[in-house]
């Protein structure tokens, strides 16, 4: 089956303005999280979604945001983007997601670039 | 809370040779603990996970990991490695009954040289 998928891969932006980043969970999986990753931070939890919900959320700032539809595809917007902005960022996707064993899928990812 | 932290950003080792990345955990009850592989630009691929049982792993592509309690570890090993192997690898951590949302490490660049 269809692994996650993200779109769009690559992008640059300008300082200030925003970006939506799309993703698409493996099918019947209902848990989405995203993560931004770059070199000086590593891998950083921004936000869960389930159900339409937002179930847990990291620690940035409100420029950050997320939701979820109806069929579990999730995006997230940045809004006044800044140069420390530029990263991968990546959705991963879980049955359920409340099973700390539980295994999460993750997509290749969109690459940001802020200028 | 729980944290992860793996021992050297980079590892270097020649073809043939034994990999071994480390991972020591912190946390106040029994851990689940992943590895985790990174190819070029692209995203996360699971190699293994420990949640109960065999405390020793066996993953995809010819790795393993030992979950040992005692010294609060989880290196991952592979007895010859590969030029394929050559990516960055990811120990993560949650809680059992807790934070299912998993605590990465930094990575550890893993670099094969023919």
């Amino acid at each position: 089956k269809a692994g996650v998928t993200q779109t769009p891969r690559y992008l640059i932006k300008t300082r200030g303005q925003q970006v939506t980043l799309s993703c698409s969970p493996i099918s019947g999986h209902r848990s989405v999280s995203w993560y931004q990753q770059t070199p000086g931070q590593g891998l950083q939890f921004l936000f869960e979604y389930f159900s339409e919900t937002q179930r847990n959320k990291g620690n940035f700032p409100g420029r950050f945001s997320g939701r979820q539809f109806s069929n579990s595809r999730s995006e997230m917007n940045v809004s006044t983007l800044e140069l420390g902005d530029s990263a991968l960022y990546l959705c991963a996707s879980s049955l359920v997601g409340t099973d700390s064993g539980n295994t999460i899928y993750f997509g290749e990812g969109s690459w940001l670039t802020v200028v | 809370a729980q944290s992860v932290t793996q021992l050297g950003s980079h590892v270097s080792v020649s073809e043939g040779a034994l990999v071994l990345l480390r991972c020591n955990y912190s946390s106040s009850v029994p851990p689940y603990l992943f590895w985790y592989v990174q190819y070029p630009n692209q995203g996360l691929q699971l190699l293994l996970k420990y949640t109960t049982g065999a405390t020793l792993v066996k993953g995809i592509n010819g790795f393993e990991a030992e979950f040992k309690k005692s010294e609060t570890s989880f290196h991952l090993t592979k007895p010859s490695a590969h030029m394929s192997d050559a990516a960055e690898y990811f120990c993560a951590v949650t809680l059992s009954g807790g934070s299912y949302i998993p605590t990465f490490g930094r990575g550890t660049s893993l670099i094969v040289h023919p």
